[in-house]
């Protein structure tokens, strides 16, 4: 069954860093997902696709800060010098044969 | 710039059925690189993918929606829409429509590039 695994939160301070983690489930690991952010009160905006080899293409105006990264069934999002604007829940998706399965999403906190 | 605007009803009876349109502008629901979809989020809860649509009008349904669920386009309006039968209180929540990119490996719709702003529909007598 097709699964992405998110922890529920992470913080880090402001103009700081911080690694958010999606997990495929076995046997998925070689799947490509994409990054969404949802500010409060927003609806979301995509933010990349990012693919197993840990290649990735940014959605429009989508500042250089956001990076993504791959590794064996896991896919990540890393925030680099963080506003205070990148606080939000950050939510992975993926797809498959009708079927389109979102990750219960992370809230970041900038502390 | 593409832009997607949601429509329909902010309130719908238990029982009735749950009607949206989602107007496309900026680009052309006819391209073959694109799908198209509905998503929602009850209050204070995560993402849910309800179906996508292609222009040639296939179909991909939740399968915990299907038998409630019908999805259409309309090509010459540039739009697409839902249709929720025998709605209740769980299907409460902020509706959106959006984009997908086609998949690379051709299993139909692949990831979300663009959102529209949403819309609350509510589900109370």
């Amino acid at each position: 069954q097709l699964v992405l695994t998110q922890s529920p939160s992470a913080s880090a301070s402001l103009g700081a860093s911080v690694k958010l983690t999606c997990t495929l489930s076995s046997g998925h690991s070689s799947y490509t997902i994409a990054w969404h952010q949802q500010q409060p009160e927003k609806g979301p905006r995509y933010l990349m696709k990012l693919n197993s080899d840990g290649s990735h293409s940014k959605g429009d105006g989508i500042p250089d800060r956001f990076s993504g990264s791959s590794s064996g069934a896991e896919r990540y999002l890393t925030i680099s010098s963080l506003q205070s604007e990148d606080e939000a829940d950050y939510y992975c998706q993926t797809w498959g044969t009708d079927i389109q399965i979102f990750g219960t999403g992370t809230k970041v906190t900038v502390l | 710039q593409l832009q997607l605007q949601e429509s329909g009803p902010g309130l719908v009876k238990p029982s009735e059925t749950l009607s949206l349109t989602c107007t496309v502008s900026g680009g052309s629901i006819s391209s073959s690189s694109y799908y198209w979809g509905w998503i929602r989020q009850p209050p204070a809860k995560g993402l849910e993918w309800i179906g996508s649509i292609y222009y040639s009008g296939s179909t991909s349904y939740n399968l915990s929606l299907r038998g409630r669920l019908t999805m259409s386009v309309d090509t010459s309006k540039n739009q697409f829409s839902l249709k929720l039968s025998s709605v209740t209180a769980a299907d409460t929540a902020v509706y959106y429509c959006a984009r997908h990119l086609r998949d690379g490996h051709n299993r139909g719709a692949g990831g979300i590039d663009y959102w529209g702003q949403g819309t609350l529909v509510t589900v109370s007598s």
